[in-house]
C-alpha cells in the first residue's frame, strides 16, 4: 500500500497568514491526489482533486500543487473558518485508498 | 440536494455484529461506486471498503477482510455494511462516501454513524 505522510501534524497560525501543508507519498502517484478539510464533529469536505483542481464552491484562497511524491496545500490568507484538520488522499493505486494522518491547523 | 444518510451505529460487544445502512438521494445512485470510510476517535481517516455501481467489483481493507461485507440495493438507493466479529479497534465513526465517476476521490460524504465496540 502507498503510505501518505503529512507535515506538520499540527501547527498554529493567525488569521491572515499564508500557510502551507505538505503531503509526501511513499512512491510516485503522478497527480492522483485529493485534499479534504474536516471540522470537529463533521464529515470531511473535498477541497482539491487531481492535485491542483479546486472543487466547485471552494474559496480561491485554497490551492494545491505537486506531482510524483511531493504535494502541498496552500491557504493564501487564513480565515477563521479555515481552522480545521486537513487530509491528503491518494488514488493512484488502490485498493487500498490511503490518507495522510492529518494536519490540525489551530488558532495562534 | 445530494445527500447520504448513515444509520445503524450503536454499542455492541466484542465478537458481535452490526449492520450499517446509507440512504442516498439527489443523484443517480446506481451509477456510482460507493465506499465506507471510518475514523477512530481522535484519529485519521481509514478507507474500509468499496463496491462498484453494479456490485461487480468489491474491495476491502486488510483490517476488515473476512469480517465485513459491503453490499448495495440500487432499487432502494441504499448501501450497506455488515460487520461481524467486531473488535474494540473497529470503534469509529463510519462514513459512507461516493466515489466521483472517472476519478478516485470521495464526494459527497454522509454525516457518519458511530460504532462502539465495548463490553
Amino acid at each position: 500500500a502507498i503510505r501518505m505522510t503529512q507535515s506538520p501534524s499540527s501547527f498554529s497560525a493567525s488569521t491572515g497568514d499564508r500557510v502551507t501543508i505538505t503531503c509526501r507519498a511513499s512512491q510516485g502517484i503522478s497527480s492522483y491526489l485529493a485534499w479534504y478539510q474536516q471540522k470537529p464533529g463533521k464529515a470531511p469536505k473535498l477541497l482539491i482533486y487531481a492535485a491542483s483542481t479546486l472543487q466547485s464552491g471552494v474559496p480561491s484562497r485554497f490551492s494545491g500543487s505537486g506531482s510524483g511524491t511531493d504535494f502541498t496545500l496552500t491557504i493564501s490568507c487564513l480565515q477563521s473558518e479555515d481552522f480545521a484538520t486537513y487530509y491528503c488522499q491518494q488514488y493512484y493505486s488502490y485498493p487500498p485508498y490511503t490518507f495522510g494522518q492529518g494536519t490540525k491547523l489551530e488558532i495562534k | 440536494e445530494v445527500q447520504l444518510v448513515e444509520s445503524g451505529g450503536g454499542l455492541v460487544k466484542p465478537g458481535g455484529s452490526l449492520r450499517l445502512s446509507c440512504a442516498a438521494s439527489g443523484f443517480t445512485f446506481s451509477s456510482y461506486s460507493m465506499n465506507w470510510v471510518r475514523q477512530a476517535p481522535g484519529k485519521g481517516l481509514e478507507w474500509v471498503s468499496s463496491i462498484s455501481s453494479s456490485s461487480s467489483y468489491i474491495y476491502y481493507a486488510d483490517s476488515v477482510k473476512g469480517r465485513f461485507t459491503i453490499s448495495r440495493d440500487n432499487a432502494k438507493n441504499s448501501l450497506y455494511l455488515q460487520m461481524n466479529s467486531l473488535r474494540a479497534e473497529d470503534t469509529a465513526v463510519y462514513y459512507c462516501a461516493s466515489l466521483v465517476r472517472g476519478g478516485g476521490w470521495f464526494d459527497p460524504w454522509g454525516q457518519g454513524t458511530l460504532v462502539t465496540v465495548s463490553s
